[in-house]
């Protein structure tokens, strides 16, 4: 079984400063990726980065980067220089890669975004 | 190129009625999930297909919950006899296939109220 947690219901950020959101999971697999969407309030998913479990470095793309650390079992997010796009609900999600059956999403209950003017 | 796209984008039923919903997934996608989102909640998985044939439907919440994808592309997520718990979102992803990291595109998402 495959749990994510994000502990913040509600995070503010003034426009132009980094944010970190945070995400901690928990799995039996050796082998798994982890993810970021964003969704905004159009409803759409929207994926933003991946982290392999045996990536060694931290997966970046463009403002944001996964802050992994795997002996904590977190992946939390950052995105550097905020604007007001970037106000929406955020996912920390995971799958596992070993054993059979399906490839589905764990996802975790989000994190409310708001950047502030 | 079109992404996922789900029909109807909204859908009002009462107590008791059956609802249908649709998924169209990327063209060439093998590998196509369907999720419920319940409000403030994120996603939660519900089945998975791989061409036409379902190979995970441990998500689905009761027998009341069928879905189907006969010729490996179209997907269609049937409700039968709705209750008001079943008032979610119900979104549709599709990946090119299904193993190691492949990313999920998600349709809009169909929002289903039971009244």
């Amino acid at each position: 079984a495959q749990k994510i947690t994000q502990t913040q219901p509600g995070m503010f950020v003034q426009e132009k400063e980094a944010v970190t959101l945070d995400c901690t999971y928990d799995t039996s697999d050796p082998s798994y990726g982890l993810f970021w969407y964003k969704q905004p309030s159009s409803g759409e998913m929207i994926f933003l980065i991946y982290q392999g479990s045996y990536d060694q470095q931290n997966a970046t793309e463009g403002r944001y980067s996964l802050n992994f650390q795997k002996a904590r079992k977190s992946a939390n997010l950052v995105i550097s220089a905020s604007q007001l796009g970037d106000s929406a609900m955020y996912f920390c999600a995971m799958r596992g890669f070993s054993g059979a059956g399906s490839y589905q999403l764990t996802f975790g209950k989000g994190t409310k975004l708001s950047v502030i003017p | 190129g079109a992404g996922v796209s789900q029909s109807p984008r909204y859908k009002v039923a009462k107590r008791g009625q059956d609802v249908a919903l649709r998924c169209d997934p990327i063209s060439g996608h093998v590998s196509l999930f369907w999720y419920q989102q319940a409000l403030g909640q994120g996603p939660e998985f519900l089945t998975y297909f791989q061409n036409e044939a379902q190979l995970d439907k441990s998500g689905l919440p009761s027998d009341r919950f069928f879905a189907e994808r006969p010729e490996g592309s179209v997907s269609t997520l049937k409700i039968q006899r709705t209750q008001q718990e079943d008032s979610a979102v119900y979104l549709c992803a599709s990946t090119i296939q299904g193993g190691s990291y492949n990313e999920q595109f998600f349709g809009p998402g169909t929002r289903l109220t039971v009244l």
